[in-house]
């Protein structure tokens, strides 16, 4: 998990209440990633950002939202929009768009 | 379409035994393949990538693995499994075309050696 922080491990939420999740790396790495992990549905992509100031949504963005004001960071807001949040969020880094991609420790969210 | 196959969720293998977790896939051009491991509540672990060269793709902690590209195949291997090996393994692949930007993962294939 070296290099990348996740924040808090655990969440807990109202159902109708927005959040936000904090990632930080200090990898120096360009490109930040956010996942969602199911159990045994694997991790599905929600937002990826290649440079500072700019984004793109994954496979699952409907009812999130990211950011990417620093090369550092790249929080993810969990929206009231998003239908089923209790899941467990990985963020990832990586040097450059197509090198291997390294994983902070995740943060565990349920929504009641 | 890209894709990866892991068949089976749950592999058991006695401490000591050569252990394999298999993986195929399916993507446009040429693949990079990476093998990931995940102990309980914790993040993804890089163990491993094949991008081109020796087909035979040496990692962490005394892994292996093979890409086999007539076959779509990228097997994780270890010639003897310990108990610490136990774990889940996730397989993933992206397309080397330029502008693929995802990476797949597969549903990933529960480790367990048994002492």
């Amino acid at each position: 998990d070296g290099g990348i922080t996740q924040s808090p491990k655990y969440l807990f939420r109202k159902e109708g209440q927005n959040v936000t999740l904090s990632c930080e790396q200090n990898l120096n790495h360009d490109a930040m990633y956010w996942y969602r992990q199911d159990p045994g549905q694997g991790l599905r992509l929600i937002y990826y950002s290649q440079i500072v100031n700019d984004f793109q949504k994954g496979d699952i963005a409907e009812g999130y939202s990211v950011s990417r004001e620093k090369k550092e960071s790249f929080p993810l807001t969990v929206t009231s929009a998003q239908k089923n949040p209790t899941a467990f969020y990985l963020c990832a880094s990586s040097l450059r768009q197509l090198t291997e991609q390294y994983f902070g420790p995740g943060t565990r969210l349920t929504v009641t | 379409a890209q894709s990866v196959a892991q068949p089976e969720d749950q592999v058991n293998v006695a401490e000591g035994n050569p252990l394999t977790v298999k993986c195929t896939y399916s993507v446009s051009g040429n693949p990079y393949l990476f093998w990931y491991v995940q102990y309980p509540n914790r993040g993804l672990q890089f163990l491993l990538k094949y991008i081109t060269g020796d087909n035979l793709v040496k990692g962490s902690y005394g892994f292996e693995a093979e890409f086999n590209k007539s076959q779509t195949s990228f097997h994780l291997k270890k010639p003897s499994a310990l108990v610490s090996d136990s774990a889940l393994y996730f397989c993933a692949v992206r397309s080397g075309q330029t502008g693929a930007n995802n990476l797949f993962f597969g549903t990933g294939t529960r480790l367990t050696v048994i002492p």
